[in-house]
């Protein structure tokens, strides 16, 4: 069975650093895109960013470049999304998907990790 | 950048009523658009794919049309488990997707 399993949910306090996960299983890891999605408390999915496990090939959206950042560990076919010094808006639930090339939509989805930022 | 555009925000519906959504794309997307239910604290489900598609184990009161910029989630008869958010998604530039702003089904 294909699964997408997340890190737990995260308090954290503005300027903390944060690492959260999405390990893959039942299916070649290094195959598919893995990507991160946003949603703000009561607002719309926002697409964040991808990686290719194959090759670590990184793509952000433009309004996330250089916010977190996107990785992989082949070896322990897991990914994360990074931040270096969190902010009260990046209050939100994150979930990863996977997807191969040439896909056109997003049929496997996280369970969802919910990061809250507060002082 | 293509802009998905949904409405109407919210459509108050009851049980056994037909809905109609619809999904606005501000240049051509082809046939590339997929559309999501989401439910409170849930990941989001895929319903559709390629605009018509039926994702594995959807049922077949939810249809859906359109190609170019102009797209229709149909939902034939409300169950009660359909009242939810629904979401339009493209695929942007490779390997990016872009995501509409939603559709608010609830009970009237």
């Amino acid at each position: 069975e294909v699964q997408l399993v997340q890190s737990g949910a995260e308090v954290k306090k503005p300027g903390e650093s944060l690492k959260i996960s999405c390990e893959g299983s039942g299916y070649s890891f290094t195959n598919y895109w893995i990507g991160w999605v946003r949603q703000m408390p009561g607002k719309a999915l926002e697409w964040m960013g991808s990686i290719y496990p194959g090759d670590s090939n990184t793509k952000y959206n433009p309004s996330f470049e250089g916010q977190v950042t996107i990785s992989a560990d082949r070896s322990i076919t897991t990914a994360y999304l990074q931040w270096n010094s969190l902010k009260a808006s990046d209050t939100a639930m994150y979930y990863c998907t996977i997807y191969y090339y040439g896909s056109t939509s997003l049929d496997l989805w996280g369970q969802g990790t919910l990061v809250a930022v507060s002082s | 950048e293509i802009v998905l555009t949904q409405s109407p925000v919210t459509l108050s519906l009851s049980p056994g009523e037909r809905a109609t959504l619809s999904c606005r794309a501000s240049q051509s997307v082809s046939s590339y658009l997929a559309w999501y239910q989401q439910k409170p604290g849930q990941a989001p489900r895929l319903l559709i794919y390629d605009a018509f598609n039926r994702a594995t184990g959807i049922p077949a009161r939810f249809s859906a049309s359109g190609s170019g910029t102009d797209f229709t989630l149909t939902i034939s008869s409300l169950e009660p488990e359909d009242f939810a958010v629904y979401y339009c998604q493209q695929r942007s530039k490779w390997p990016s997707f872009t995501f509409g702003p939603g559709t608010r089904v609830d009970l009237k």
